[in-house]
């Protein structure tokens, strides 16, 4: 199996809803990422955990909050988001995060498309 | 701090008609140069890696190459179904803390392949 698989496709909801994304991978993997992309621009990085661990936050607003619950799921609960938050929401992971150290292949999920009304 | 240029932004081909599609980078300590291509509404899939100077990878009509400063992507006899975003993006390495190994990545080239 070589799927990130993410839910839901997606998603729309008001500025003063909580509501949560969800991925999951059953490669064995201990690296998962959180990207955001916007409608012709490249992914851009938001949230990177390393063996459940949350290793590196792109300066992300609070209203974005991750939690990896084990080495198989990643969540990214959402509150209070803005219309410019409007994107598709990435998932991804590697075999391990190695911050520099060696490359690492990505394999992404198919994401979450976020509409902030 | 890590840069990925690809040009052009937009490619229109006839099926058929071979082509290349470039990517330069100024990065850190190249750790791989990556491939990935994209459809509408889904995420990036895997390509190619390539490592260091030189290398070239090849899937079915698509071929990577590398040198110090660019990367090519050929496409050779395109089909329709090859009409993708194709992404091009470096992973240095950690130079002080500047990019922490980070991928850095273009912002793609559409390429449009005609019937």
């Amino acid at each position: 199996d070589t799927e990130v698989t993410q839910t839901p496709k997606h998603l729309v909801m008001g500025m003063t809803n909580k509501k949560s994304l969800k991925c999951e991978q059953h490669m064995g993997h201990r690296a998962m990422y959180w990207y955001k992309q916007k409608a012709k621009k490249p992914p851009e990085l938001m949230f990177v955990y390393s063996y459940e661990k949350l290793s590196i936050n792109e300066s992300v607003p609070s209203r974005f909050s991750p939690e990896c619950p084990n080495s198989s799921l990643l969540n990214l609960h959402l509150h209070a988001l803005q219309p410019e938050d409007s994107a598709l929401y990435l998932c991804a992971s590697s075999q391990v995060w190695a911050g520099g150290a060696t490359n690492e292949k990505l394999f992404f999920g198919s994401g979450t498309q976020l509409s902030v009304l | 701090e890590d840069q990925v240029t690809q040009s052009p932004e937009a490619l229109r081909l006839q099926e058929g008609e071979s082509s290349s599609l470039n990517c330069s980078y100024t990065v850190s300590g190249l750790r791989g140069l990556f491939w990935y291509r994209q459809d509408p509404g889904k995420g990036p899939e895997f390509l190619f890696t390539l490592y260091s100077a030189g290398e070239e990878k090849e899937k079915e009509r698509l071929k990577a190459t590398l040198t110090k400063k660019e990367s090519f992507l050929h496409i050779t006899a395109p089909k329709p179904e090859d009409s993708a975003t194709y992404l091009c993006a470096v992973q240095g390495a950690n130079a002080g803390g500047t990019s922490y190994g980070k991928l850095t990545f273009g912002q793609g080239t559409i390429l449009t392949v005609h019937p």
